[in-house]
C-alpha cells in the first residue's frame, strides 16, 4: 500500500515567487491535512481538506491557499514567497474528518528555501 | 496558539531507562495523540487515547490522560538508541512543540 507522497521534495525560491506544493494521499483516504514545520515554531497547522472543501484553517495569511481534487490529491500554494516561508511542507491524509478519531499519515514533505 | 505543551524540551537518557514526556492542552478534546519525528522515518503516528480512557498501553509505550488536568505523559520503557526522536502530542490538528529525546547507548 502506498503511503503519502509529496512532491516535489526540495525547491529553491526567490522572494516574491510562488510556489505549489502537491500531496497524493493514501487511497481510500478522503482528508488531507498540510502543516509548516520551523525550528522557531514547530507544526503549525495550514488547513485540511475533506471531499474537495476546505474543513479546518489555521492561522496564517491568505499568501497561502490549497485545494483538494475528486480523487483526493491536493496541492497547496503560497505566493509572494517571503524569507520566513522557507520550512519544511508536510501533508498527512487520513480516513476520518473531522471532531472522529483523525489518525494522520504523513508524507516525507517538501522542503522549500526562500533566498 | 499551541494547543499541547510538551516538556521537558529535550531528555537525554542512557539505553535501558526509561524516558516520560509530559503535554499538556488547553481546550476539551475527543482524543489525544502522540507522534515521533526521526530522520529516517519522518513523522509517524505512534498511540491514540480517547477522552473518557485513563492509560493506554502498546509495546513499550504507556500513555495517560488527566483530562481534568487536562495533560498527558508518554512513558517509554526500556529505551532504545533507535528512540532517539522528537515526539509530540496532538490534538486534532493542532501539534505541540515536541520532546526531543536522545536516547545514548
Amino acid at each position: 500500500k502506498a503511503g503519502v507522497t509529496q512532491t516535489p521534495r526540495y525547491l529553491i525560491k526567490t522572494r516574491g515567487q510562488q510556489v505549489t506544493l502537491s500531496c497524493s494521499p493514501i487511497s481510500g483516504h478522503r482528508s488531507v491535512s498540510w502543516y509548516q514545520q520551523t525550528p522557531g515554531q514547530g507544526l503549525q497547522f495550514l488547513f485540511e481538506y475533506f471531499s474537495e472543501t476546505q474543513r479546518n484553517k489555521g492561522n496564517f495569511p491568505g499568501r497561502f491557499s490549497g485545494r483538494q481534487f475528486s480523487n483526493s490529491r491536493s496541492e497547496m500554494n503560497v505566493s509572494t514567497l517571503e524569507l520566513g516561508d522557507s520550512a519544511l511542507y508536510l501533508c498527512a491524509s487520513s480516513k476520518i474528518q473531522g471532531s472522529g478519531a483523525n489518525v494522520l499519515t504523513f508524507g516525507a514533505g517538501s522542503r522549500l528555501t526562500v533566498l | 496558539s499551541q494547543q499541547g505543551e510538551e516538556d521537558p524540551q529535550a531528555l537525554s537518557i542512557q539505553e535501558g531507562e526509561n524516558a516520560t514526556m509530559n503535554c499538556s492542552y488547553k481546550t476539551s478534546i475527543n482524543n489525544l495523540q502522540w507522534y515521533r519525528q526521526n530522520s529516517g522515518r519522518g513523522l509517524v503516528h505512534l498511540i491514540l487515547i480517547r477522552s473518557n480512557e485513563r492509560e493506554k498501553h502498546s509495546g513499550r509505550l504507556r500513555v495517560t490522560l488527566d483530562t481534568s488536568k487536562k495533560s498527558s505523559s508518554l512513558l517509554i520503557t526500556a529505551s532504545r538508541a533507535a528512540d532517539t526522536a522528537s515526539y509530540f502530542c496532538a490534538t486534532d490538528p493542532v501539534f505541540g512543540p515536541g520532546t526531543r529525546l536522545s536516547v545514548l547507548p
